[in-house]
This record gives structure tokens, C-alpha cells and sequence, in this order.
């Protein structure tokens, strides 16, 4: 079974300056796929970035991006230049990237993340 | 392009009633469907996923059930409503770049 651990309940950044989300995760797959999602009060589920295990290269999307550390199962979020807009709670979730197992996902507790002006 | 819709948005429902959610995915053949339900200020807690039609795998025991009648359509039902199914359902497929759809808000009074 695999477990994904958010250890920040909640963090706050000023509006332009940069924020780091933290995750762990406890796998014994070789393939498979991490996610971080971020959920406004609207509550729908917006896919911020998406990292392939096998990709040593870390995904990066504009002002998004994340620190994957495979061996030591760790995949941070990073956003840079923070924006009013990205006040929401972030997920860290992890899917097996095979078969039938891909698309059930293991979710992260949640951190709330609060942009200050 | 490829898109999950999920009907209704919004729905409040008294103890005992039935329920019937539906989901339907668009541009994509054969998907790969799953049930989420989030409680308040929690994670997402997967219910069901379907590999094709009529196929059902239940990933928790509860008062709900789901159907797959068809290729893309996908069904969370309940023939009696509890005061603990009150949540936010999602539905997911793989198939699709945003993986969820929008989401179905249920309160049970």
C-alpha cells in the first residue's frame, strides 16, 4: 500500500515572494506517477503539475515546479512570483502507472496555502 | 478534446432518500472511471473504479453502489442516504488531462 504524507498543515507567503509545499511518500512501485493538485473553495480539483517516476528531469509548469528526490521519495512544489490567486488548499498525490491501477490515487492530507498582498 | 461532466452540481437530499449521480466523459473511448468522495477539510478517499461496462471494483464498504451502463457513463446511487454520505464526489478518468470533473456537492439533512 502507499501512503503520501503532507507534514504543512497550512503555510503563508507574500504576494511575488517564492513558497515551498512539502510531500512524502512511501511506495514499493518502480512505476508510477506523483501529482499536486490545487483545490479553490470551488473545491474542483485543478491538476497543477504531473511527474513521471521514470523522468529524472523535475516537471516544471510556468510558475510551478517541483523538486522530485526519487530515492528519497520526496516531491516538493515550488511556486515562484506567489499571486493572490494561488490562495487554496494544495493535495500531493501518488497514482501506480500501471494497468488498471493507474488513476487510483493516494492523497496527501492537504496544505492551505494563504497569499498575503 | 477530452472532458468529464457531472451532474448535478449541487444536491441536498433527507435521510433515507435514494441518490443517483451521474458522470459521463467525452472524447475518449473505454475510459478507465473512478468515484472520489471528499469529507469537509480532508483528502480525497477513492469508492469505486470501473475498467468497462458493468465492471465495478468497490474499494470501501458503504451504503453506496456504483453502475457503469455504458462506455462512458458512470453511476453513484444509494437507496437510502445517510447523514455521513454528506461530502464532495468526484469523478476521475485517467483518460482525460484534468483527471477529475467538477464535482458533486451533497448535503444530507
Amino acid at each position: 500500500a502507499q501512503t503520501v504524507t503532507q507534514s504543512q498543515p497550512e503555510m503563508s507567503v507574500q504576494e511575488a515572494e517564492t513558497v515551498t509545499l512539502s510531500c512524502t511518500y512511501d511506495t514499493s512501485e518502480n512505476n508510477y506517477y506523483l501529482f499536486w493538485y490545487k483545490q479553490p473553495p470551488s473545491r474542483q480539483m485543478i491538476l497543477v503539475i504531473r511527474q513521471e517516476a521514470y523522468k529524472q528531469q523535475n516537471a516544471t509548469e510556468n510558475r510551478f515546479s517541483v523538486n522530485f528526490q526519487k530515492a528519497a521519495k520526496s516531491f516538493s512544489l515550488k511556486i515562484s512570483d506567489s499571486q493572490l490567486g494561488d490562495t487554496a488548499m494544495y493535495f500531493c498525490a501518488f497514482t501506480p502507472g500501471w494497468g488498471t491501477s493507474y488513476g487510483k490515487l493516494t492523497f496527501g492530507q492537504g496544505t492551505i496555502l494563504t497569499v498575503h498582498p | 478534446s477530452q472532458t468529464i461532466h457531472q451532474w448535478p452540481a449541487t444536491l441536498v437530499q433527507p435521510v433515507g432518500s435514494p441518490l443517483s449521480l451521474e458522470c459521463t466523459v467525452e472524447g475518449t473511448s473505454n475510459p478507465n472511471l473512478y468515484w472520489y468522495r471528499q469529507a469537509a477539510g480532508r483528502g480525497l478517499q477513492l469508492l469505486f473504479y470501473s475498467v468497462g461496462i458493468g465492471q465495478i471494483s468497490s474499494e470501501v464498504p458503504q451504503n453506496l453502489s456504483a453502475s457503469r451502463p455504458q462506455d462512458r457513463q458512470f453511476i453513484l446511487s444509494s437507496k437510502k442516504l445517510l447523514l455521513s454520505d454528506s461530502g464532495f464526489y468526484l469523478c476521475a478518468s485517467p483518460s482525460t488531462e484534468q483527471f477529475f470533473g467538477p464535482g458533486t456537492r451533497l448535503t444530507v439533512l
